[in-house]
């Protein structure tokens, strides 16, 4: 089945600590995103690649940094410089071709203590 | 600046209709999307509108006005498993996707 993974689905880390998310996609999408999403409020980009070792900031990119080496993987870093990094993670994947629909995988909540 | 406004949260009874309205001021415009999100959970894709025009898809139906910058999200037959949160995403010039707040949809039986 294609689809997007991202794991763990909850992630605790004291504060202080550089935490890395997985995503990984099997649907040949060209761009990935990362968003994030906290209680009652929208998703914000954090960053987003539409080409292997290419990537552009979002909205809230700082204290964030991302990688993108394969095609099918944009791992995030959450370092101790964001502020408040207690959040719902989403990460997203998308063709090129106008036509953007965005799938994401199931999202990985964390919380740092 | 672009911006989507959608309602912050609404309430309908079950088995009832429900329209939930979203306008957007974007830098051009590539087409409108509506998801759908349980708490805790991914967004899932409802439908898309490019052209000016209504949308149906079983329940759910979706409509478009380009030149007024408006669109809707029509819900029918309401059940309770629709109790989620609705969001309205606007692809602008660059094919980016500008994402509105979402409205917080609550059904009562």
């Amino acid at each position: 089945d294609g689809g997007i993974t991202q794991s763990p689905k909850y992630l605790f880390r004291k504060e202080g600590q550089n935490v890395t998310l997985s995503c990984e996609q099997n649907l040949n999408h060209d761009a990935m995103y990362w968003y994030r999403q906290d209680p009652g409020q929208g998703l914000r980009l954090i960053y987003y690649s539409q080409i292997v070792n290419d990537f552009q900031k979002g909205d809230i990119a700082e204290g964030y940094s991302v990688s993108r080496e394969k095609k099918e993987s944009f791992p995030l870093t959450v370092t101790s410089a964001q502020k408040n990094p207690t959040a719902f993670y989403l990460c997203a994947s998308s063709g090129l071709d106008g036509y953007n629909e965005q799938f994401f995988g199931p999202g990985t909540r964390l919380t740092v203590l | 600046g672009q911006n989507i406004d959608q309602p912050t949260e609404m309430t309908a009874t079950e088995g009832a209709i429900v329209q939930i309205n979203c306008t957007y001021q974007t830098s051009g415009f590539n087409g409108l999307f509506w998801y759908q999100q349980h708490a805790g959970e991914a967004p899932t894709f409802l439908s898309y509108n490019v052209l000016d025009g209504l949308e149906e898809k079983g329940r759910f139906s979706s409509f478009l006005s380009r030149s007024k910058g408006y669109s809707y999200l029509l819900l029918k037959e309401l059940q309770m498993k629709d109790s989620a949160s609705y969001l309205c995403a606007v692809t602008d010039s660059n094919y980016q996707l500008i994402w509105g707040a979402g409205t917080k949809l609550i059904i009562k039986p």
